[in-house]
């Protein structure tokens, strides 16, 4: 069965411009949840969507935005981006969510903001 | 509010040694816990996990983890470091119906030859 996929894994964006990532679940999840990791905050919570409705979201500016589609698959987009959102993005998947099941996570996406 | 806290932020061991990665945790429900395993430029990879079965949980790899009620504790163990066991290592707390996972700041672990 394959894994979690994200893509890109790589990109290089300059400040105010917006990007968008992918997230491809293991076939069969329902849940996606997003994460960010950067060396000084560690790893937190940006939201998380269960067939295509957003169930609990961290305490991430507006600019931080997310939807998952029918086929389970999610994006998440930042806007105006500020060089602070240079991280690691991570994603994850399960059957119902957090509790309940294993999280498997995705390889991630690095964003670097210039 | 469920939290976990890391009383390490860095452990060197010597390869052939025992490792332990401590965790205390807070919570005001009964949590789940987990211990999640992040190689350099991989993607963070599940150890083990506590979800009020059998309070001393084994893992991959040779790790095994004791939840503490009484002391909040979640420690993370394995009884002989192997060099592939450098890694970083998070604790990490989910409960109720939030729907996500808190971790811990990590504990980069070093395994010496």
């Amino acid at each position: 069965k394959a894994g979690v996929t994200q893509t890109p894994r790589y990109l290089i964006k300059t400040r105010g411009q917006q990007v968008t990532l992918s997230c491809s679940p293991i076939s069969g999840h329902r849940s996606v949840s997003w994460y960010q990791q950067t060396p000084g905050q560690g790893l937190q919570f940006l939201f998380e969507y269960f067939s295509e409705t957003q169930r609990n979201k961290g305490n991430f500016p507006g600019r931080f935005s997310g939807r998952q589609f029918s086929n389970s698959r999610s994006e998440m987009n930042v806007s105006t981006l500020e060089l602070g959102d240079s991280a690691l993005y991570l994603c994850a998947s399960s059957l119902r969510g957090a509790q309940a099941d294993t999280q498997y996570f995705g390889p991630g996406t690095r964003l670097t903001v210039l | 509010a469920q939290s976990v806290t890391q009383l390490d932020s860095h452990v060197s061991v010597s390869e052939g040694t025992p490792v332990l990665l401590r965790c205390n945790y807070s919570s005001s429900y009964s949590p789940s816990l987990f211990w999640y395993v992040q190689h350099p430029n991989k993607g963070l990879q599940l150890l083990l996990k506590y979800t009020s079965a059998a309070t001393l949980v084994k893992g991959i790899n040779g790790f095994e983890a004791e939840f503490k009620k009484s002391e909040t504790s979640f420690h993370l163990t394995k009884p002989s470091a192997h060099m592939s066991d450098a890694a970083e290592y998070f604790c990490v707390v989910s409960e109720g119906n939030d729907y996500k996972l808190s971790f811990g700041a990590g504990t980069t672990v070093t395994v010496r030859a």
